[in-house]
């Protein structure tokens, strides 16, 4: 069965320090990724996708960047946080079931900047 | 470009049955989802929706009709534990990447 992880779970972070969270998949191959964030009591925002390793699209801009140095790595990185940055930062992956893609997501990194 | 709209928040007794709407407009359409969010965890998939009608997993049905870009999810036997938040999502067609577009979310509250 496919899973996914997240680390770290949560983090504290003081404004203008880099940042990296990280993502793995198991059990598929070749799975779309995606970085989303969820700011306290708002929706789901898509910040990066990723259909393929090395090939990451942005859907909004900002002071974050993500890579994709494995098939199954997905990495979210700053070089300097702000405090907007705080929020519940999600990896998902999505898998061709059904006659249709699938998405689930992973437990989450809940960062909180000071 | 996609607009999904669900209420924001629903209020529903204990063993009752709560509708969570969901409608869209989107350029193409290629699959709606439901996902449940507990307070403080990630969303969990719930159900997925491409064809026209209900698909019903235990306590849990959604329903889809495409020609009037609109949804429901049902809950029934409702259970303190069902107190959460609700999101409804849908994928363009044209999307590249199978991108999801998420609507706000529905909070609901399930009181004794």
């Amino acid at each position: 069965s496919q899973t996914i992880h997240q680390w770290p779970a949560t983090l504290v972070q003081p404004v203008g320090s880099p940042l990296s969270l990280e993502c793995t998949v198991e059990g598929t191959s070749n799975p779309n990724l995606y970085w989303y964030r969820q700011a306290a009591g708002r929706g789901l925002q898509l910040l990066f996708y990723s259909v393929g390793i090395g090939q990451i699209s942005s859907e909004v801009p900002q002071n974050l960047s993500a890579s994709r140095p494995q098939d199954r790595q997905f990495i979210l990185s700053s070089k300097k946080l702000l405090l907007s940055d705080s929020g519940f930062y999600l990896c998902a992956w999505s898998v061709l079931l059904r006659g249709g893609y699938e998405q689930y997501f992973g437990p989450g990194t809940r960062l909180t900047v000071t | 470009g996609q607009n999904i709209d669900q209420p924001t928040e629903m209020t529903a007794t204990e063993g009752a049955i709560v509708q969570i709407n969901c409608t869209y407009q989107t350029s193409g359409f290629n699959g709606l989802f439901w996902y449940q969010q507990h307070a403080g965890e990630a969303p969990t998939f719930l159900s997925y929706n491409v064809l026209d009608g209900l698909e019903e997993k235990g306590r849990f049905s959604s329903f889809l009709s495409r020609s009037k870009g609109y949804s429901y999810l049902l809950l029934k036997e409702l259970q303190m534990k069902d107190s959460a938040s609700y999101l409804c999502a849908v994928r363009d067609e044209e999307a590249a990447g199978n991108k999801l577009t998420f609507g706000g979310g529905t909070r609901v509250l399930v009181k004794p």
